[in-house]
């Protein structure tokens, strides 16, 4: 159970294009959903929280117009890289939190790799 | 604020050798702990928890013990694999259930 499907894996798109990558939950609700980037070499960056049905939480530093996220049901949040420039390529991963016994673990989707022309 | 400081990669091992990733941490509060696991080309997947002091979470030979007095969640096995390859991450989950991240550590297994 717990499982995360993220979609696409991989995705190559022209600069100023707009790439949307979808999160979801296959048997069980969440509430709350993660976005990371992950640089090479670097640690998960922690982007922005999304919340079922209200606006996202963005972290310091990332822009909130270059990178739409929705959570518009309890299964289903997706991340949206408006105009996308080379410098956004990266791995970008969502994880859902199920609050398994209160330890806070999260599950994770597969990844979705971007590349910009 | 809570942090998560974990060994720099790559290590390198031959097979069957005593595999060791130290990992420390900072926080307030009683944070759960957790080792992740990247494999080439897929997502993220947890290798194994523990949820408080002394607690040994284990998975797949791999072992790691929550020590409060010396904030560290070392992740050990005895013998490891070519198919052990992968990207090692630390974690911490605070109170709001936000997992801080160590930088990772690349475990390359030569046969």
């Amino acid at each position: 159970g717990a499982v995360v499907s993220q979609h696409p894996s991989r995705v190559i798109c022209k600069s100023g294009t707009s790439v949307k990558i979808e999160c979801r939950s296959l048997d069980f609700q969440a509430t709350t959903m993660f976005w990371y980037r992950q640089f090479p070499k670097q640690s998960l960056m922690l982007m922005a929280t999304s919340n079922e049905g209200s606006k996202a939480t963005y972290e310091q530093g990332v822009e909130k117009d270059k990178f739409l996220i929705n959570h518009a049901s309890l299964t289903l949040s997706t991340l949206t890289v408006t105009s996308a420039h080379p410098e956004d390529s990266s791995f970008y991963i969502c994880s859902a939190n199920h609050r398994v016994g209160n330890t806070g673990e999260l599950f994770f989707g597969e990844g979705s790799r971007l590349t910009v022309l | 604020g809570d942090s998560v400081t974990q060994m720099e990669g790559p290590v390198t091992l031959s097979e069957e050798a005593f595999l060791t990733i130290n990992c420390t941490y900072t926080a307030t509060g009683y944070p759960s702990l957790f080792w992740y696991v990247q494999y080439p080309g897929e997502g993220l997947q947890l290798l194994l928890k523990a949820t408080k002091a002394d607690d040994k979470g284990s998975n797949k030979g791999f072992e790691a013990t929550y020590r409060k007095e010396t904030t560290s969640f070392h992740l050990e096995k005895g013998s490891v694999q070519v198919s052990d390859s992968a990207v090692y991450f630390c974690a911490l989950s605070d109170s709001n259930y936000q997992l801080i991240w160590g930088a990772g550590t690349k475990l390359i297994i030569k046969p």
